[in-house]
């Protein structure tokens, strides 16, 4: 148990469904991220939220929508999803100092998402 | 842009044994961080051991210590004395110590497999 939990752990969804992950973490940390990871790939950032905004979109397709309401918590929304869209999805904390780099990132169990 | 490589895709180690994990990289930044990061099949990414590049001393953490060479811009992991828990894919990660934009975030390799062999 690293502070960071994830839901689900597993999703299986329809191309035309719309579902949500869930990060919540318990550390106290100010930087929020989603990572994909696919087979064979490097793990690849989707999105980073700092202070509760966001600071980075990767050119992730508007079907990945997320959300940080708080500094604890971190959603991604999905919708119209595609079987490429298969894949690990890890959420991550950090506890980033304003200018300065910040700490290493602990990470979630992750959640295996299906599309069908 | 900075890059991290692991030409290794798997290794395999007999339990007991010591096995050296190999990472480089890419960048025009003096100072970072460097992080191995373990992935069993649980999935959870857990962090192994840390690197600053500011630092000459190579960091260590009981049975698992690095070879950090600045010049040659590579941050091998070495594991001794291998047990099976330690079976899992083992993540080199770079991060730049200037926050801002994407400056801050992680950079991963591709990852090496590791197996222990009892």
């Amino acid at each position: 148990e690293t502070g960071v939990t994830q839901t689900p752990r597993h999703l299986v969804m329809g191309m035309t469904n719309k579902k949500s992950l869930k990060c919540e973490q318990h550390l106290g940390h100010n930087a929020m991220y989603w990572y994909k990871q696919s087979a064979k790939k490097p793990l690849e950032l989707m999105f980073v939220y700092s202070l509760e905004e966001r600071v980075e979109n990767n050119s992730v397709p508007s079907r990945f929508s997320p959300e940080c309401p708080n500094s604890s918590h971190l959603f991604l929304h999905l919708h119209t999803l595609q079987p490429e869209d298969s894949a690990l999805y890890l959420c991550a904390s950090s506890q980033d100092r304003g200018g300065i780099g910040g700490t290493e990132a602990f990470f979630g169990q992750g959640t295996r998402l299906t599309v069908v | 842009a900075q890059t991290v490589t692991q030409s290794q895709p798997e290794m395999s180690v007999q339990e007991a044994e010591t096995v050296t994990l190999s990472c480089t990289y890419d960048t025009s930044e003096s100072d970072y961080y460097l992080f191995w990061y373990k992935q069993p099949p649980s999935r959870q990414m857990i962090l192994v051991i840390r690197q600053e590049a500011y630092k000459q001393q190579n960091a260590t953490e009981n049975r698992f210590s690095v070879n950090f060479q600045k010049a040659a811009k590579s941050f091998s992991l070495k594991i001794s004395d291998s047990q099976l828990g330690d079976a899992a894919m083992y993540f080199c990660a770079y991060r730049s110590l200037n926050y801002g934009g994407s400056q801050g975030n992680l950079i991963f390799g591709k990852g090496t497999k590791l197996s222990v062999k009892p």
